[in-house]
C-alpha cells in the first residue's frame, strides 16, 4: 500500500498567515492527489484534485502543487473559516490512502 | 445541488450485519463512480470501497477481508454497503462519496457502532 505522510501534524497560525502543509507519498502517485478540509463533527469537503485543480466553489486562497511523491497545500492568507483539519489522499492506486491529517489551529 | 444521504447505521453486536444505504439526488447518478469512506472516533479518514459507474467493477480495502459488499441500484439512485461479520474496530462514521477524478462530494455520514 502507498503510505501518505503529512507534516506538520499540527500548525498554530493566525488570521492572515500564509500556511503550507506538506504531503509525501511512499511511491509516485503522479498527480493523482487530492486535498480535503474537515471541521469537527462535519463531513469532509473537497478542496483540490489532481494535485493542483481547485474544486468548484473553493476560494482562490487555496492552492495545491507538486507531483510524484511530494505535494503541498497552501492557504495564501488564512481566514477564520479555515481553522480545520486537512487531509491529503492518493487515488493513483487501490487501496486509496489518506494522510493522517494536519490540524490548523489558532495561535 | 448534489445531496448524498446515508442511512442504516446503528448499534450492532460483534459478528452482526448491517446494510448502509446512500440516497443520491441533485445529479444523474448512473454515470458516477461512488465510494464509501469511514472515520473511527477521533481518527483520520479511511477508504473502504469503490464501485465504478459503467462495468460494476468493485474495489475494497484490505481490512474488509471479504466481509463487505458494495453495490448500487441506478434505478433507485442508491448506493449500498452490506457489512457482515462486524468487529469492534469497524466502529466508525461511514461516509458515502461521489467520485469525479477524486472524491468531489461527501454525504453527512452514518454512525456504525459495533459493541456487545
Amino acid at each position: 500500500d502507498i503510505q501518505m505522510t503529512q507534516s506538520p501534524s499540527t500548525l498554530s497560525s493566525s488570521v492572515g498567515d500564509r500556511v503550507t502543509i506538506t504531503c509525501r507519498a511512499s511511491q509516485s502517485v503522479y498527480s493523482w492527489l487530492a486535498w480535503y478540509q474537515q471541521k469537527p463533527g462535519k463531513a469532509p469537503k473537497a478542496l483540490i484534485y489532481e494535485a493542483s485543480s481547485l474544486q468548484g466553489g473553493v476560494p482562490s486562497r487555496f492552492s495545491g502543487s507538486g507531483s510524484g511523491t511530494e505535494f503541498t497545500l497552501t492557504i495564501s492568507s488564512l481566514q477564520p473559516d479555515d481553522f480545520a483539519t486537512y487531509y491529503c489522499q492518493q487515488y493513483n492506486t487501490y487501496p486509496w490512502t489518506f494522510g493522517q491529517g494536519t490540524k490548523v489551529e489558532v495561535k | 445541488e448534489v445531496q448524498l444521504l446515508e442511512s442504516g447505521g446503528g448499534l450492532v453486536q460483534p459478528g452482526g450485519s448491517l446494510r448502509l444505504s446512500c440516497a443520491a439526488s441533485g445529479f444523474t447518478f448512473s454515470p458516477y463512480a461512488m465510494s464509501w469512506v469511514r472515520q473511527a472516533p477521533g481518527q483520520g479518514l479511511e477508504w473502504v470501497s469503490s464501485i465504478s459507474a459503467t462495468d460494476g467493477r468493485t474495489d475494497y480495502a484490505d481490512f474488509v477481508e471479504g466481509r463487505f459488499t458494495i453495490s448500487r441500484d441506478n434505478s433507485k439512485n442508491t448506493l449500498y454497503l452490506r457489512m457482515n461479520s462486524l468487529r469492534a474496530e469497524d466502529t466508525a462514521v461511514y461516509y458515502c462519496a461521489r467520485l469525479s477524478s477524486a472524491i468531489e462530494n461527501w454525504g453527512q455520514g452514518t454512525l456504525v457502532t459495533v459493541s456487545s
